[in-house]
């Protein structure tokens, strides 16, 4: 089945630092992919979306300066948040399209810790 | 519109009970209801899907009951076991261009041995 592999799956990193996260669709292409925020107990909130070879669509209230978002390849999507503060800790998911209209695969999670 | 409503919270089963969550929507646009799986630490995983033109889908010991006149959509599990312990999403999504995923709150769910 549809495999997406993200990392680091844990990262912690000093206020003011900048950090990637990658997602990659290994046995597939994925022409779109999804980027989500999950603090403790909660729900899952999309950030984005990105398309291969055009820019992300973020979601109202999400800064895009502050989360910078690349999906240069059909297999490789970045998240970076830059000049990171405590309050970005949180858990950060992908999640790629299969191709079909409602196939989505997430990735395990990457937990980022700010301090 | 874009809200996916999700009951309970939490829900404590013993094991072997049916564990029941509930889901309602608002977005007649919406033409796909999946439920995930989430364990600590963890990416959701797809447990099972229904589309808006059948009232209901099992596999194996999970069941989705849809009822589209009521725009309300439930998980029903079987024979609730510890390894169920886990908290469940439901979700929505349209089958337009931006396609995607709308979450709801999340259960937590407890199957106590």
């Amino acid at each position: 089945g549809a495999v997406v592999s993200q990392h680091p799956s844990r990262v912690i990193c000093k206020s003011g630092t900048s950090v990637k996260i990658e997602c990659r669709s290994l046995d597939f292409q994925a022409t779109t992919m999804f980027w989500y925020r999950q603090f403790p107990k909660q729900s899952l909130m999309l950030m984005a979306t990105s398309n291969e070879g055009s820019k992300a669509t973020y979601e109202q209230g999400v800064e895009k300066d502050k989360f910078l978002i690349n999906h240069a390849s059909l297999t490789l999507s970045t998240l970076t948040v830059t000049s990171a503060h405590p309050e970005d800790s949180s858990f950060y998911i992908c999640s790629a399209r299969t191709g079909t209209a409602y196939g989505y695969t997430f990735g395990s999670g990457t937990r980022l810790t700010v301090v | 519109q874009q809200q996916v409503k999700q009951s309970p919270q939490s829900l404590i089963v013993q094991k072997g009970g049916i564990s029941i969550i509930n889901c309602a929507y608002e977005n007649t646009a919406f033409d796909y209801f999946p439920w995930y799986q989430q364990f600590p630490g963890k990416g959701p995983a797809l447990l099972i899907a229904i589309r808006p033109d059948v009232s209901e889908k099992k596999e194996g010991r999970f069941t989705i009951s849809f009822n589209k006149s009521a725009k309300q959509f439930s998980l029903h599990i079987m024979d609730s076991q510890p390894g169920d312990s886990a908290t469940y999403f439901c979700a929505a999504t349209t089958g337009g261009a931006t396609n995607k995923l709308i979450f709801g709150t999340g259960t937590l769910l407890a199957v106590q041995p």
